[in-house]
């Protein structure tokens, strides 16, 4: 099956200051690449997502790259916030799996003020 | 409009015992899933049914079994719980498989002793 690896696990930055989480996958049929957030005793919530025929993707604070040749995809949020302090799931979906999401293992963000 | 509701929240477990744990959705989504979430291993599929009238295995199925009682309901039964299935549970749901949102119900946090 889909190897997803999430780097780094824990992440601290300064409120303002850039944060990026990167992941690597292991099957080049993968072709969808969520991410998702999860607040503290919260459900994860997708975040923002990009398919395989697209380099990246912004929404407002937030993007995503994909770069498929190296087979990795990588978050970045710009002008942090302490309400972006959750843990972030990247995930990759294989079409001959029967679409499963393959998630990472998480990274824990804490923004300080 | 309540999303996807879990049953129950929290349950603890002698090894041995068994249960089933409830997830309801209420988006009229085709698809529904199980994860399991452990401590640095991120989200794994135990189970999913792609559509009403069909499941299947995903990463993790040993030890559980599941049962899609209609478009609305997707069911996990533990038959002899063991210390290794305590875990938070998350049932998810989207519309198919694949580029679609999944969307998490509450969680439930199980612990067998």
């Amino acid at each position: 099956g889909e190897n997803v690896e999430q780097h780094p696990s824990t992440l601290s930055v300064q409120e303002g200051d850039s944060a990026v989480i990167k992941c690597t996958y292991s099957d080049s049929a993968s072709n969808y690449f969520p991410w998702y957030k999860q607040e503290l005793g919260k459900r994860p919530q997708l975040i923002i997502d990009i398919r395989s025929n697209v380099g990246e993707k912004k929404d407002q604070r937030i993007a995503v790259t994909l770069n498929k040749t190296a087979k990795h995809f990588s978050l970045h949020i710009t002008e942090t916030q302490p309400e972006d302090s959750a843990v972030y799931f990247c995930a990759a979906i294989v079409p001959n799996t029967g679409n499963q999401f393959y998630f990472g293992t998480g990274t824990s963000l804490t923004v300080i003020p | 409009n309540a999303g996807v509701t879990q049953t129950p929240k929290f349950q603890v477990l002698k090894t041995g015992q068994s249960m089933t744990l409830q997830c309801a959705q209420d988006m009229n989504h085709n698809s529904m899933y199980w994860y399991r979430q452990d401590p640095g291993m991120g989200l794994r599929l135990i189970y999913y049914s792609a559509s009403e009238g069909t499941t299947d295995k995903g990463e993790v199925p040993n030890g559980y079994n599941v049962s899609r009682l209609n478009k609305r309901e997707f069911s996990l039964r533990l038959e002899s719980a063991a210390p290794s299935q305590t875990s938070v549970y998350f049932c998810a749901s989207s519309a198919l498989t694949g580029f679609h949102e999944q969307y998490f119900g509450p969680g439930t946090r199980l612990t067998v002793t």
